[in-house]
């Protein structure tokens, strides 16, 4: 249970085009769900927080304009990377975390494949 | 966002060794995750944490949440050719709903 499913696993596009990933809970349904970005051989930086029906979180330093997150279902958010520059090409990771049903009840994280944007 | 810091950066370590690694921050956190990633995937799910001093098992994995609630230990017994990845700790604030990942630690056995 809790599969993560994450699309396009790669994409390669012309500098100044945009690029839409999508994220979908499969199994579970997600209120919240996190969009993390990866440099070769670093960590995972939290981007934004995408909530069901609200408009996203975004961390200090993330362009909210650049990066459009869509959080319109409780099983689906997409990330847009508009005018996309080489400097976006990274690998970006989305998460999501199953809605709490029971008093005191705790879930983790689930993640995606990721998704590799090259810009050309 | 918050600052993981998680030791050690690397090791290489012969198969059959036990691996120890850390994870610590200076903010409080209320829920700890261990994750293992291969190249080009998403991490995977290790073991989580969820309350102060707790020690939990996975197999040949056993992870402890710290009592200062800022820390976080991870061991791997016997470790064997496939434990080969990077791993990586996340925290999530006792304030707010984001989880933050540490550094990582690379991992390398050597058969």
């Amino acid at each position: 249970g809790a599969v993560v499913s994450q699309h396009p696993s790669w994409v390669i596009c012309k500098s100044g085009t945009s690029v839409k990933i999508e994220c979908r809970s499969l199994d579970f349904q997600a209120t919240t769900m996190f969009w993390y970005r990866q440099f070769p051989k670093q960590s995972l930086m939290l981007m934004a927080t995408s909530n069901e029906g609200s408009k996203a979180t975004y961390e200090q330093g993330v362009e909210k304009d650049k990066f459009l997150i869509n959080h319109a279902s409780l099983t689906l958010s997409t990330l847009t990377v508009t005018s996309a520059h080489p400097e976006d090409s990274s690998f970006y990771i989305c998460s999501a975390k199953p809605g709490q049903t029971l008093p005191g009840a705790y879930s983790p994280l689930h993640f995606g494949n990721g998704t590799r944007l090259t810009v050309t | 966002g918050q600052q993981l810091n998680q030791s050690p950066q690397s090791m290489f370590i012969q198969e059959g060794e036990d691996v120890s690694m850390n994870c610590t921050s200076s903010s409080i956190f209320n829920t700890w995750l261990w994750y293992k990633q291969d190249p080009g995937e998403g991490p995977v799910l290790l073991i989580a944490l969820y309350k102060a001093g707790e020690l939990t098992s996975n197999g040949r994995l056993t992870a402890q949440f710290g009592i200062t609630r800022k820390d976080s230990f991870l061991n791997i017994s016997a470790s064997i050719p496939s434990d080969v990845g990077i791993y990586f700790c996340a925290g999530q604030l006792r304030t707010g709903n984001q989880f933050y990942f540490g550094t990582g630690t690379s991992l390398t056995v050597i058969p």
